[in-house]
């Protein structure tokens, strides 16, 4: 099973730069790395995803280490409106993503 | 607009019937979806489908059913073989199957009483 390891929560403040950390010591070298985001009682929303570079877009920027073991996902200016559960997943061998408990972020003013 | 809708946002049951979820897209996208989400939890895979006329069981398909009969439409069946169906259950779409990023539609909770 692909399965990545996140911590259960964590607080930024508003403004700051939150930076949520992801372990995926399983990931084989062709599998990518998918974040997504939940908003309490929403369907998730994807942010982001990468192979081996880093990559950035309008939402996020996603740092992924040289040995892909692990990736870091950065909001650089949360918001309130950032307070969501993320998700880091990447697709298991029957090419389904599999979702874990994720990171609970929480914003605060 | 583009994008995915899940009717109705909410829906209530009596225990013992079985009731239609429904999921529409019309982004063009060949694959579609079934998850249910449990308080606290992640999200887990129902029934997948990746081409019109055809669909496979996913982690916990045991008392729901499914049909693609069209592109645009995945309706999921709560049957009264689900011994605990009361959740949060969530579509989604992509392009393609296989490991393609999916895009998913708001979600419909379910309580049966």
């Amino acid at each position: 099973d692909a399965k990545t390891t996140q911590p259960t929560s964590m607080d930024c403040a508003e403004g700051r730069a939150a930076n949520l950390p992801c372990n995926h010591s399983t990931i084989s070298g062709n599998e990518y790395v998918y974040w997504y985001r939940q908003i309490h009682s929403q369907g998730p929303q994807y942010i982001i995803h990468g192979l081996k570079n880093n990559e950035t877009n309008e939402m996020a920027s996603l740092i992924i280490t040289e040995d892909r073991k692990s990736s870091t996902l950065i909001l650089p200016h949360a918001t309130l409106r950032d307070t969501a559960v993320y998700y880091c997943i990447f697709y298991n061998a029957g090419n389904m993503l599999t979702f874990g408990g994720g990171t609970r972020l929480m914003v605060k003013p | 607009d583009g994008g995915i809708t899940q009717s109705p946002k909410y829906l209530f049951r009596k225990e013992g019937q079985n009731v239609t979820l429904s999921c529409e897209q019309n982004l063009n996208h060949d694959a579609m979806y079934w998850y249910r989400q449990d308080p606290g939890q992640g999200l887990r895979l129902i029934y997948y489908s990746q081409i019109v006329n055809d669909f496979q069981k996913g982690d916990i398909a045991e008392g729901y059913s499914v049909s693609r009969e069209k592109k645009e439409s995945f309706p999921l069946t709560v049957t009264s073989a689900q011994k605990n169906p009361t959740a949060f259950y969530l579509c989604a779409s992509s392009p393609a199957g296989g490991a393609d990023t999916q895009y998913f539609g708001p979600g419909t909770r379910l309580t049966v009483l």
